[in-house]
């Protein structure tokens, strides 16, 4: 079955430090790659996406690359602000064949400090 | 556009007694799909509607169902609460499945029911 597995956290860096987050992912055929972000006390919100390998998703200084080679979706920002502390999940769906679900990796809690 | 939109936000229940979240899709959605979020289990896939018939299903017992209107709007029902139903469930709402072998629609989350179970 489909499964994603992202870093532990949580993540402390100081603010405008650089920030990756591991994602990998284990899925037959071509899924598509998501990551979320929660604040506190909200729902989900999308981040960015990828639907095909190679591609780049990017939203609000974040990115990340899909590499089916390696299986990846790394999140990558240059400079955190405190104002991105919050929980990141890596997700995957499967293409469509039917009705496929989001499988979440466990939750990476970032906390950016001035 | 409204956002996805769920009642209550918040819930205090007793064990044994039965609960029934709503979920109000964006507007043209036709796809709602209901999630748990626990700090042990972290996010689980319960179910998915899409017009107005249950299209998949996580594995969650029986005590766990759910339905869509016509309008889209869709609920679910916990039934003989337990301690362990303690948790964030989250509604999300998409177009729909996509087409057949290409990328599903993006789904969309509401901010969520919290459920605590006494």
């Amino acid at each position: 079955g489909n499964s994603v597995t992202q870093m532990e956290g949580p993540v402390t860096l100081s603010e405008e430090a650089f920030l990756t987050i591991n994602c990998t992912y284990t899925a037959t055929g071509y899924p598509s790659l998501f990551w979320y972000v929660q604040y506190p006390g909200e729902g989900l919100q999308l981040l960015l996406k990828a639907t095909k390998a190679d591609d780049k998703g990017s939203n609000k200084g974040f990115e990340a690359t899909y590499r089916k080679e390696t299986t990846s979706f790394h999140l990558e920002k240059g400079s955190v602000q405190v104002s991105d502390s919050a929980v990141y999940f890596c997700a995957l769906r499967g293409r469509n064949s039917g009705y496929s679900t989001l499988t979440f990796g466990k939750g990476t809690m970032l906390l950016v400090s001035p | 556009k409204a956002g996805v939109t769920q009642t209550p936000r918040y819930l205090i229940k007793t064990r044994g007694q039965q609960v029934t979240l709503s979920c109000s899709p964006i507007s043209g959605h036709r796809s709602v799909s209901w999630y748990q979020q626990t700090p042990g289990q972290g996010l689980q896939f319960l179910f998915e509607y899409f017009s107005e018939t249950q299209r998949n299903k996580g594995n969650f017992p029986g005590r766990f169902s759910g339905r869509q209107f016509s309008n889209s709007r869709s609920e679910m029902n916990v039934s003989t609460l337990e301690l362990g139903d303690s948790a964030l469930y989250l509604c999300a709402s998409s177009l729909g499945p996509g087409l057949a072998g290409g990328p599903p629609h993006e789904q969309y989350f509401g901010p969520g029911t919290r459920l605590t179970v006494t």
